[in-house]
């Protein structure tokens, strides 16, 4: 069966301060992979996705990037935090585009 | 840009009752449509996908598609309070940007 592991689970990070979030998949081949943000009684933001190794699409402009440096790691990174980053961060992943995604465990950041 | 719309609630619903959670959608182009349930907290968790305009039934979840209206719609048949959390309707055009949630609807099972 397919697991997905988030870390950290939580995170209190400063102002200016970089960010490394990680996202891992288990029991699956070249999923599709996305990063998303829930901000505190809000919806859920799309911020990247990717479809493959290297491949990375923006739906944000915004200070934040994001890697796939292996077919089932997907890593979310700043160099500098604003306060307007924190929130949820949730990883999913789907077999293919337009299946149903699953979601992992997720990280809440915050940022002071 | 593509809309998913819900009431946000809070929807309150006695035990043993039929919870009926409604979504709209704006794109027509729109393929899959899924329900997610997300509990205080925690990460959403995927409770029902329908492709089909019709009813899907699966255990207690019904979920209804009516693609002419534009209208998706989940039923929680004998609603207990662990079904107290909020729902997502989620839609999908079939590219590879994914999903399109909405807001979600906070649902409240009285015991």
């Amino acid at each position: 069966s397919q697991t997905i592991h988030q870390w950290p689970a939580t995170l209190v990070q400063p102002v200016g301060s970089p960010l490394s979030l990680e996202c891992t998949v288990e029991g699956t081949s070249n999923p599709n992979l996305y990063w998303y943000r829930q901000a505190a009684g809000r919806g859920l933001q799309l911020l990247f996705y990717s479809v493959g190794i290297g491949q990375i699409s923006s739906e944000v402009p915004q200070n934040l990037s994001a890697s796939r440096p292996q077919d089932r790691q997907f890593i979310l990174s700043s160099k500098k935090l604003l306060l307007s980053d924190s929130g949820f961060y949730l990883c999913a992943w789907s077999y293919n585009s337009g299946y149903e995604q699953y979601f992992g465990p997720g990280t809440r950041l915050t940022v002071t | 840009q593509k809309e998913v719309e819900q009431n946000s609630g809070p929807l309150s619903v006695p035990e043993g009752a039929i919870a009926s959670l409604n979504c709209t959608y704006s794109d027509r182009g729109s393929q899959s449509f899924f329900w997610y349930r997300q509990y205080s907290g925690k990460s959403p968790e995927l409770i029902m996908f329908i492709y089909s305009n019709g009813d899907k039934e699966d255990g207690r979840f019904t979920a209804q598609l009516n693609k002419a209206s534009q209208y998706v719609s989940l039923l929680i048949r004998d609603s207990q309070p662990s079904d107290s959390a909020t729902y997502l309707c989620a839609v999908s055009g079939g590219g590879a940007d994914g999903l399109t949630f909405g807001k979600g609807t906070h649902l409240i099972i009285q015991p």
